[in-house]
């Protein structure tokens, strides 16, 4: 059972647009959201968090908000550049667990010149 | 800081061999993670290792186990390998603050099993 969905496997977007990837979770005991940036070869790249005691986090061109009640996190990356090209992880933690953080499968974010 | 290395990067095994892979996390870091990663399962979590200790393992055969040495140093070790273990294996860097958990990864290590 997948406890963390990114339900767009890509999108593709043009440059200086706004890209929104989305995520849903269903373990409601999960209160720690990250988003990570995943180039081919490399690790991925932490990017951006949010505590579940927030709605919303800023930093720099990358915002991420989070819906408690629908369990719907997503990251706003404005404007796109053509580096942002890159797969998209969407991440969540049960606060104090000795778990791994649960990944979603990811989404390939294409920027279009 | 330096960030978290991993070794070796590649690596190329046949089918029954055993593997053994290195990471060292981020000076000051004492919980490391391990993930696998295939193109049709995402990052999938293997284990948590804090001070040395094991703190939880993911549902993986008992081929899979890892260590983790005072240094905070940690290797995971792979025995009779099979094809499906052809997959990135990362290592992340664990920062905990307030219960939560943030994780930096390396590199990864890239396993082929022929």
């Amino acid at each position: 059972d997948q406890q963390v969905k990114q339900n767009s496997p890509s999108l593709s977007v043009q440059e200086g647009r706004i890209s929104i990837l989305n995520c849903d979770y269903t373990n409601s005991m999960f209160d720690y959201f990250l988003w990570y940036k995943k180039y081919p070869a490399e690790g991925p790249t932490f990017l951006i968090s949010i505590s579940s005691i927030k709605d919303k986090n800023e930093d720099g061109r990358f915002t991420v908000f989070l819906n408690k009640s629908a369990k719907h996190l997503s990251l706003h990356i404005v404007p796109s550049q053509p580096g942002d090209s890159a797969v998209y992880f969407c991440a969540a933690h049960e606060g104090g667990g000795a778990d791994g953080l649960t990944f979603g499968k990811g989404t390939h974010l294409i920027i279009q010149p | 800081k330096a960030g978290v290395t991993q070794t070796p990067r590649y690596l190329i095994k046949t089918r029954g061999q055993q593997v053994t892979l290195s990471c060292s996390p981020i000076s000051g870091h004492r919980s490391v993670s391990w993930y696998q990663q295939t193109p049709g399962q995402g990052l999938q979590f293997l284990f948590e290792y804090f001070s040395e200790t094991q703190r939880n393992k993911g549902n993986f055969p008992g081929r899979f186990s890892g260590r983790q040495f005072s240094n905070s140093r940690s290797e995971m070790n792979v025995s009779t390998l099979e094809l499906g273990d052809s997959a990135l294996y990362l290592c992340a860097s664990n920062d905990v603050a307030g219960g939560k958990k943030t994780q930096y990864f390396g590199p990864g290590t890239r396993l082929l099993v022929l």
